[in-house]
């Protein structure tokens, strides 16, 4: 079946380091991928997506790149700020079909 | 920027009551879901509904849950009798037919506590 794993949180990273967070998935034809935030006491917000092979998401200076070759979307960022500092899940995809989520990757930020 | 709304944001219930969480998709939407979070879990799928009727379900959707779209812009979710376990975060979800178009857009959700 379809799954999602992402790396254990929580990381916890200092203001300005450089983040990678990593995505793996198993999947059935070719799914949509997506990275969603969700920030403390909030909903879940799309942070950025990509529909097929080798496409790059971004967003707020965030990317993913969709490597299909080793079922990759790892999420990245190059400086990252306090304010970044959320739940971010990974997830999968086909259209207008259920979303599989990741267990979701807590990120905090030290200034 | 069209935006998916939850009512209420927080409800609080006695075990074994009703509760019914409403959802209000962005218009132009035909693809509608409900996901719940359970505190500090992962996000799982509970229900699809298209064209008036649910597309797909989980094993979560038992028969104490249904869904309905009782008019042209509200989406609900009921359980019927309410569980401790049934705390959690439910987020509803609305996703667009143009194609091409898979992003689905999820409201700010309802936290459900069951006492």
């Amino acid at each position: 079946g379809n799954s999602v794993t992402q790396m254990e949180g929580p990381v916890t990273l200092s203001e300005e380091a450089f983040l990678t967070i990593n995505c793996t998935y198993t999947a059935t034809g070719y799914p949509s991928l997506f990275w969603y935030v969700q920030y403390p006491g909030e909903g879940l917000q799309l942070l950025l997506k990509a529909t097929k092979a080798d496409d790059k998401g971004s967003n707020k200076g965030f990317e993913a790149t969709y490597r299909k070759e080793t079922t990759s979307f790892h999420l990245e960022k190059g400086s990252v700020q306090v304010s970044d500092s959320a739940v971010y899940f990974c997830a999968l995809s086909r259209r207008d079909d259920k979303i599989i989520f990741g267990k979701g990757t807590r990120l905090h930020i030290l200034p | 920027e069209p935006e998916v709304t939850q009512t209420p944001s927080h409800q609080v219930t006695q075990m074994g009551q009703e509760v019914i969480l409403r959802c209000v998709p962005i218009s132009n939407h035909l693809y509608f879901y409900w996901y719940r979070q359970i505190l500090g879990q992962k996000v799982e799928f509970l229900v699809s509904f298209y064209n008036n009727e649910i597309s797909e379900k989980s094993e979560i959707f038992d028969d104490q849950f249904s869904v309905e779209r009782p008019d042209g812009s509200n989406f609900t979710l009921k359980i019927r009798s309410t569980k401790l376990e049934d705390s959690a975060m439910y987020f509803c979800a609305s996703s667009s037919h143009r194609v091409g178009s898979d992003t689905q857009y999820f409201g700010p959700g309802t936290r459900l506590t069951v006492l």
